[in-house]
């Protein structure tokens, strides 16, 4: 069974248009990650979810915005996609302190247009 | 920050031969070392991890072996199957709410 989910699979955007990617996971783990993974590049993290504490990695730009609203759910916004926002996302989890292990979802491929 | 180096980015071997990949980190402090294999279009999953009061793991054909004086951990797979042939990524980790890739291995076993 799927234990972190994520949808759509594909998604094609136009550039500048708003759009939201979307994970959940059925393991009730308390951390949650989003990753940006480029053709043949190393997944690079963009932001995670402790609960519901929200922590943005330095270099992550301001066009990617994220929310938890619960739980099992966690989105990931990008408010103008650019050329350069094309990519596969990555969201995965953790079950939380004293637990190493990342579960990773089968990712969102992006494509901007 | 950490800095994670991988090598190689290619590998092909025979089918039966063994593959061994490896990895390089700069900070000491970093303390788990997991790898993931990707398969196209699938996200990473979890093969096997070391953490850093161990020396070594062993998990069938799967080992990872860990040099903490030296910084560098790798990857042995023996007995290599076309199955195995896929993307592998290490990552190292200080705390466990940031994961540092390596840049992956693009792994090919020839029949």
């Amino acid at each position: 069974d799927a234990m972190v989910i994520q949808n759509p699979r594909y998604q094609v955007t136009q550039f500048g248009k708003p759009v939201t990617l979307s994970c959940s996971q059925t393991l009730n783990h308390n951390v949650m990650y989003w990753y940006q993974q480029k053709s043949s590049q190393a997944p690079k993290l963009l932001f995670h979810y402790y609960d519901k504490d929200f922590n943005n990695e330095a270099d992550t730009p301001d066009n990617f915005q994220s929310r938890r609203p619960n739980t099992s759910f966690c989105f990931l916004d990008i408010r103008s996609p650019g050329l350069g926002d094309a990519a596969m996302y990555l969201c995965a989890t953790r079950e939380g302190r004293g637990t190493d292990t990342q579960y990773f979802g089968p990712g969102t491929r992006l494509t901007v247009l | 920050g950490e800095n994670v180096e991988q090598h190689p980015s290619t590998l092909s071997v025979q089918e039966g031969d063994s593959a061994v990949i490896k990895c390089t980190y700069s900070d000491s402090a970093s303390n788990y070392f997991p790898w993931y294999k990707q398969e196209l279009g699938k996200g990473p999953q979890l093969i096997i991890d070391i953490r850093s009061n161990v020396g070594e793991k062993k998990d069938q054909r799967i080992a990872v072996t860990l040099n903490k004086t030296a910084k560098h951990f790798s990857l042995h797979i023996t007995e290599t199957q076309p199955e195995d042939s896929a993307v592998y990524f290490c990552a190292a980790s200080k705390v466990r709410n940031q994961f540092y890739f390596g840049t992956g291995t693009s792994l090919t076993v020839i029949p």
